[in-house]
């Protein structure tokens, strides 16, 4: 089955700690988003990038890295300039031809310890 | 900029009773408009999506109509069921061009739950 793999579902980051948070798609999409999900709040747009080997920094960038080196992978770095990490993580991807929904992984629940 | 306001929850109904959830959007040019739902501790699911004005999205019951006119995509559904209960989030999709093609904006999210 096509979808979107998050891994890990958990994820625990010390202090001063970066950490990555991978996102696998074998849905042949060029484009692909990360999300912040915080309780009572819609999604925010992290970073998002519409086509291999480029992004674009979305609405709440500070603190966090990318990259796209393959189609079907957009992992995210927390680092520790992230002073709130704590948060609900969602990536998605979407095609780029005309009015594509976009869809989602199952997420990645990252705490402090 | 593009926004989305939903209703304010939570929305706590009856088995079989008749669901609104209001949605209300701003946005330049034509966006597409959808509706997701979240169950606990999963990712979103898109529900249902309407590209165009007049379009009607519809899905497991439920329904929007894209209002031009009012800038509006309330989702409804006619008898809600206990497997219903989740958080709903309207959404909307820029379709201007440029470096933002495609990026969603979302509601706050509705909690909805049904009870026997």
């Amino acid at each position: 089955d096509g979808g979107i793999t998050q891994s890990p579902k958990y994820l625990f980051r010390k202090e001063g700690q970066n950490v990555t948070l991978s996102c696998e798609q074998n849905l042949n999409h060029d484009a692909m988003y990360w999300y912040r999900q915080d309780p009572g709040q819609g999604l925010r747009l992290i970073y998002y990038s519409q086509i291999v080997n480029d992004f674009q920094k979305g609405d709440i960038a500070e603190g966090y890295s990318v990259s796209r080196e393959k189609k079907e992978s957009f992992p995210l770095t927390v680092t520790s300039a992230q002073k709130n990490p704590t948060a609900f993580y969602l990536c998605a991807s979407s095609g780029t031809g005309g009015k594509q929904p976009q869809h989602f992984g199952d997420g990645t629940r990252l705490s402090i310890l | 900029g593009n926004s989305v306001t939903q209703m304010e929850g939570p929305v706590t109904l009856s088995e079989e009773a008749f669901l609104t959830i209001n949605c209300t959007y701003t946005a330049t040019g034509y966006p597409s408009l959808f509706w997701y739902v979240q169950y606990p501790g999963e990712g979103l699911q898109l529900l249902l999506k309407a590209t165009k004005a007049d379009d009607k999205g519809s899905n497991k019951g439920f329904e929007a109509t894209y209002r031009k006119e009012t800038t509006s995509f309330h989702l409804e559904k006619g008898s809600v069921q206990v497997s219903d209960s989740a958080v709903y989030f309207c959404a909307l999709q820029d379709n201007a061009g440029g470096t933002s093609y495609g990026k969603l904006t979302f509601g706050q999210g509705t909690i909805l739950t049904v009870h026997p």
